[in-house]
């Protein structure tokens, strides 16, 4: 499974876009971009995934650039309830091989008022 | 649709003995997956059961084992329990149609072992 690496922790205020990027420069052609999030003491949570094409939900959108070797997830208005640990996990997606995810250590976002 | 459930959601046991913690998934999920969370290692995986069968396995010891039943529903063991064995132990289910990344974890079981 390809590498990522993001910084350790990131500081953003409240109300503002928050960037968080994630390096994976050896990520292969049928290797996904997966995004967590895990707040304190809370089991991780979902947010995003993409291959090569910009996503966007409800919580966040991706942009992966377009040699797929980075990805920048963004939160567009950042709320106190978005501090967490961010996790960035690239996997390929195999029919029937089930889920193993490999987290690292991730970035932790602190909001501030 | 009512998330992840996992009971129960701390214990405290001596060193030497066992343990069985649950999981029941989100209705429709068939995988569940186990991980286990400490300060040191962060979060690392454990194993994935999907039908009933062990699909996936991380690199730990044999005392962790697990099972699923078949509602899906899963339990995971530990014997002879070590001081090292204290951790968040974290469950996940995941719908088959999502090949398995988009997991959905529960709150934790929280480990102490003394």
């Amino acid at each position: 499974d390809a590498k990522t690496t993001q910084p350790p922790s990131m500081d953003c205020a409240e109300g503002r876009a928050a960037n968080l990027p994630c390096n994976h420069s050896t990520i292969s052609g049928n290797e996904y971009v997966y995004w967590y999030r895990q707040i304190h003491s809370q089991g991780p949570q979902y947010i995003i995934h993409g291959l090569k094409n910009n996503e966007t939900n409800e919580m966040a959108s991706l942009i992966i650039t377009e040699d797929r070797k980075s990805s920048t997830l963004i939160l567009p208005h950042a709320t106190l309830r978005d501090t967490a640990v961010y996790y960035c996990i690239v996997r390929p997606r195999i029919y029937n091989q089930g889920g193993k995810l490999i987290f690292g250590q991730g970035t932790e976002l602190s909001v501030k008022p | 649709k009512a998330g992840v459930t996992q009971t129960p959601r701390y214990l405290i046991k001596t060193r030497g003995q066992q343990v069985t913690l649950s999981c029941s998934p989100i209705s429709g999920h068939r995988s569940v997956s186990w991980y286990q969370q400490t300060p040191g290692q962060g979060l690392q995986f454990l194993f994935e059961y999907f039908s009933e069968t062990q699909r996936n396995k991380g690199n730990f010891p044999g005392r962790f084992s697990g099972r699923q039943f078949s509602n899906s529903r899963s339990e995971m063991n530990v014997s002879t329990l070590e001081l090292g064995d204290s951790a968040l132990y974290l469950c996940a289910s995941s719908p088959e149609d999502t090949r398995g990344y988009e997991q959905y974890f529960g709150p934790g079981t929280r480990l102490t072992v003394t």
